[in-house]
């Protein structure tokens, strides 16, 4: 499994846009970048799934380039309540699901 | 949709007591995870169960952690006995299938060993 790397900590303010960018250098071929998002004494929460290029969906963007080393999480326009750890996860998209976690980007979205 | 249910939410007990966790996953899931979750750090795979066969439980500590999913429905997770170590918050997921993009997890268990 391709290891991930990604910002410990990030801060941000209300209403600004929000990118966390994540390391992937030994990305396999069949491998999917996916999102998770955690809020204290809750369980992760699937936020969004790439293969290249980008995807948008109703709450983040992914922006994923050509040679999928890296990876970028986008949050428009954040609000206090999306303080939380973010996860960068890589695994494959066929086969088994086994998910490994880093410690992720901590978030914090001050007023 | 129901989500994962988990129980209890917390617990505390002294070393070498033992203890357990369970976990309805939601309805029609074959597929239920446990994960352990040190403060800090991100969630740990312990066992990875596909309806009530076991699929990995390659990082389960075996001497001391047990797992079943009788009926391929309900699950629980058992430390016997516990250390101070095993303090964490064990988390349940769930999802339809092995190869489903997404796991749906429950909120947890806090475990506190004294």
């Amino acid at each position: 499994l391709a290891k991930t790397t990604q910002p410990i900590s990030m801060d941000s303010y209300e209403g600004q846009e929000v990118n966390i960018t994540c390391s992937h250098n030994n990305i396999a071929t069949n491998d999917y970048i996916t999102w998770y998002q955690q809020f204290p004494s809750q369980g992760p929460r699937f936020i969004i799934q790439g293969y290249k290029t980008k995807v948008t969906n109703e709450v983040a963007s992914l922006f994923i380039p050509a040679d999928r080393k890296s990876s970028t999480l986008s949050l428009p326009r954040v609000s206090l309540s999306d303080t939380a750890v973010y996860y960068c996860l890589v695994a494959p998209g066929t086969g088994f699901q086994k998910l490994v976690f880093g410690t992720g980007t901590r978030l914090l979205v001050s007023p | 949709e129901a989500g994962v249910a988990q129980s209890p939410r917390y617990k505390i007990i002294e070393k070498r007591q033992s203890v357990a966790f369970w976990c309805n996953p939601i309805s029609g899931h074959a597929t239920l995870y446990w994960y352990q979750q040190i403060l800090g750090q991100g969630p740990k795979l312990l066992i990875q169960f596909q309806n009530n066969g076991v699929v990995d439980d390659s990082q389960l500590p075996k001497d001391r952690f047990s797992a079943e999913r009788l009926k391929g429905v309900d699950s629980t997770l058992k430390i016997q006995p516990a250390k101070l170590e095993d303090s964490a918050v064990y988390l349940c997921a769930s999802s339809p299938r092995r190869d489903y993009n997404e796991q749906f997890f429950g909120p947890g268990t806090r475990l506190t060993v004294l």
